[in-house]
């Protein structure tokens, strides 16, 4: 599965849309795009995934470039409960499908 | 939220000693995984399932073995402790129409 790079850290005042960039050069094409999010020490949250469209869903907004070399995931009106570190993941069909974690990017949102 | 729980939430043991952590969904889904997170880094796969008595190797899976005898229950042993399986455990399930994983909510094992 191809690696992904994210800033380690990112801050967002509440109210205004967060923007979190990832970098995935080496992805191929039958790779998709997930996003989760950890906050504080709870288990990992599924935020949403693509595969080279743009998605939407009620948590986020996934934006893939042409190239698909980059992603960033946009959350539209983050609040304080969005503070949390966002893991950008690239998955093929491996086996066992499974999923290969980062560092991800601290997410910051401040009043 | 998926249907996921783990048994226990925190345990603290003793180098030497067998431990024993449940992974338990509602949800009859075929995968099931189980993860380790440590400070600072991201979750690394220990084992996962793919089926009843069907299961594999993740990246970390020295110290580790695993079972799966029903759909709903994947459970992960420490056949005897050490300080560096000191950790936060998480579970996670994929299946039905979806190749999304969601996860439990962690237990927290402390080795003395």
């Amino acid at each position: 599965d191809a690696k992904t790079t994210q800033p380690p850290s990112m801050d967002c005042a509440e109210g205004r849309a967060a923007n979190l960039p990832c970098n995935h050069s080496t992805i191929s094409g039958n790779e998709y795009v997930y996003w989760y999010r950890q906050i504080h020490s709870q288990g990992p949250q599924y935020i949403i995934h693509g595969l080279k469209n743009n998605e939407t869903n009620e948590m986020a907004s996934l934006i893939i470039t042409e190239d698909r070399k980059s992603s960033t995931l946009i959350l539209p009106h983050a609040t304080l409960r969005d503070t949390a570190v966002y893991y950008c993941i690239v998955r093929g069909k491996n086996a066992g499908n499974m999923l290969t974690f980062g560092g991800g990017t601290r997410l910051m949102v401040k009043p | 939220d998926a249907g996921i729980t783990q048994s226990p939430r925190h345990k603290v043991t003793e180098t030497g000693t067998p431990v024993t952590l449940r992974c338990h969904q509602t949800e009859n889904h075929r995968y099931m995984y189980w993860y380790r997170q440590d400070p600072g880094h991201g979750l690394r796969l220990i084992h996962y399932s793919y089926g009843v008595k069907d299961t594999d190797k993740g990246e970390v899976s020295d110290g580790y073995s695993v079972s799966r005898s029903k759909t709903e229950d994947f459970l992960l042993t420490l056949e005897s402790a050490t300080s560096s399986q000191t950790s936060v455990y998480f579970c996670a399930i994929m299946g039905g129409n979806t190749d999304t994983q969601y996860f439990g909510p962690g237990t927290r094992l402390t080795v003395l």
